[in-house]
């Protein structure tokens, strides 16, 4: 059964850091680009960045370029997401997601954490 | 990157056929086949409907279609149900190497 389950969230101060994590199981997570996207309270999915099967590629939204970095560790199986510089526009459930191999949509989602932003 | 656009609401009766746009630019839907839709009801994750324009993934049903045309694409929903009713999201590559989404679609089945 695939599984993809975040961890790291919490409360933080405005200019704080913190590192999500997502752990992978049941599939070979190596052969799989991944997701980070983030939805704010009662408001849309935004995209907030990608990382390749082996991570030599990535990208980030405008809005958290500079501030945030994606990466894993195939042989731990982990995703994570730093995020430095947090604002409180940040506050919301972040999800990582599976992409298919080979195509442009995500199957598999993780459950979320959230993160809120305030002093 | 700005949001694509789509309706913020949509509404059809049971076995009705609805469809959702999804319009963008030249910078995202118009230059690539890689528009993927999402179903998501409150408090829970995403879930795939159709990817790459109009690919199906096994777990949906027939009645659910997608298509492009210039910069916008369209989910199709036939013989609408009560369980259809949800939130959909569209998003696609852009030619900045980044992913945006639409602002999504609350669709009330009546």
């Amino acid at each position: 059964e695939v599984r993809l389950v975040e961890s790291g969230g919490g409360l933080v101060q405005p200019g704080g850091s913190l590192r999500l994590s997502c752990a992978a199981s049941g599939f070979t997570f190596s052969s799989h680009w991944m997701h980070w996207v983030r939805q704010a309270p009662a408001k849309g999915l935004v995209w907030v960045s990608r990382i390749s099967d082996d991570g030599s590629n990535t990208n980030y939204a405008d809005s958290v370029k500079g501030r945030f970095t994606i990466s894993r560790d195939n042989a731990k199986n982990s995703l994570y997401l730093h995020m430095n510089s947090l604002r409180a526009e940040d506050t919301a459930v972040y999800y990582c997601a599976r992409i298919i191999v080979g195509a442009t949509g995500v199957d598999y989602w993780g459950q979320g954490t959230l993160v809120t932003v305030s002093s | 990157q700005s949001a694509l656009t789509q309706p913020a609401s949509v509404s059809g009766s049971p076995g009705q056929s609805i469809t959702i746009s999804c319009t963008g630019t030249n910078s995202d839907i118009g230059n690539y086949n890689f528009v993927s839709w999402y179903q998501q009801h409150p408090g829970k994750a995403p879930k795939l409907m159709i990817f790459d324009v109009s690919n199906r993934p096994s777990w949906v049903s027939h009645r659910f279609s997608g298509s492009k045309s210039g910069n916008t694409a369209s989910l199709t929903i036939s013989g609408l149900q009560a369980e259809d009713e949800s939130n959909y999201y569209c998003i696609s590559y852009t030619t900045s190497s980044t992913w945006v989404f639409g602002g999504g679609t609350k669709l009330t089945v009546l």
